[in-house]
């Protein structure tokens, strides 16, 4: 089946900082998303890629779908506190559902 | 629009019992979710339906798994009997389209002691 590898695992930033993370597939993909999972919450969609090369941005978040459409990251400029959370990749390809990354551990040090 | 709603929250049991879940989609999606996560295992998919049909349940761990939607607006995962190691945070989720976005509930977190 697709396979998503997602890093880094987890990140340890000061405020301020810009963040970076990306995934990348075994195989090509249609679509590619990215969610934020606060505590006790499920994941929340941030940005939609729909086209290979697409540059995407969301406020402080901006997201590339990679060229070779086998690849995504997403980017978080002047991290702020409530930037905490599990960052998911998702993508689509030739199978109906979305195939989820492991996710990115962000946690933002004052 | 009041989102994916899931019920319970939270959810005690001891080993042996039976489990219910419950999940209302968002009002015409035709595409329903059900995931598992896990430390270990992160966001596992269980099963999905389109319009209201399962389309795909190979991720359900075992027979003691069972799901339902009876209608467009109400779905069911049942665990029988309940085993410690479906321990877990299981999630709902819904869309238009399967490959779509998914919008999802805030989860049930299932403690089985």
């Amino acid at each position: 089946g697709q396979q998503l590898n997602q890093s880094p695992q987890s990140m340890f930033i000061q405020e301020g900082e810009d963040v970076s993370m990306n995934c990348t597939s075994s195989s090509i993909f249609n679509t590619w998303l990215w969610y934020k999972q606060d505590p006790g919450e499920g994941p929340v969609l941030l940005i939609a890629l729909y086209k290979a090369g697409e540059l995407t941005s969301n406020g402080r978040l901006t997201a590339q779908f990679g060229i070779t459409r086998k690849d995504s990251f997403l980017n978080i400029s002047a991290s702020i506190p409530s930037d905490v959370g599990i960052y998911f990749c998702a993508g689509r390809g030739s199978a109906r559902q979305l195939t989820f990354g492991s996710g990115t551990q962000l946690t933002v040090l004052p | 629009d009041a989102g994916v709603i899931q019920s319970p929250r939270h959810e005690v049991t001891e080993m042996g019992q039976e489990v219910t879940l419950r999940c209302k989609p968002i009002s015409g999606h035709n595409s329903l979710f059900w995931y598992r996560q896990t430390m270990m295992r992160g966001l596992e998919l269980l099963i999905y339906f389109n319009n209201n049909v399962p389309i795909d349940d190979s991720g359900m761990p075992e027979d003691r798994f069972s799901a339902k939607m009876p209608n467009a607006s109400f779905s069911t995962l049942k665990i029988q009997p309940s085993e410690p190691r479906d321990s877990a945070v299981y999630f709902c989720a819904s869309s238009l389209q399967t490959g779509n976005g998914y919008t999802f509930g805030s989860g049930t977190r299932l403690t089985v002691v």
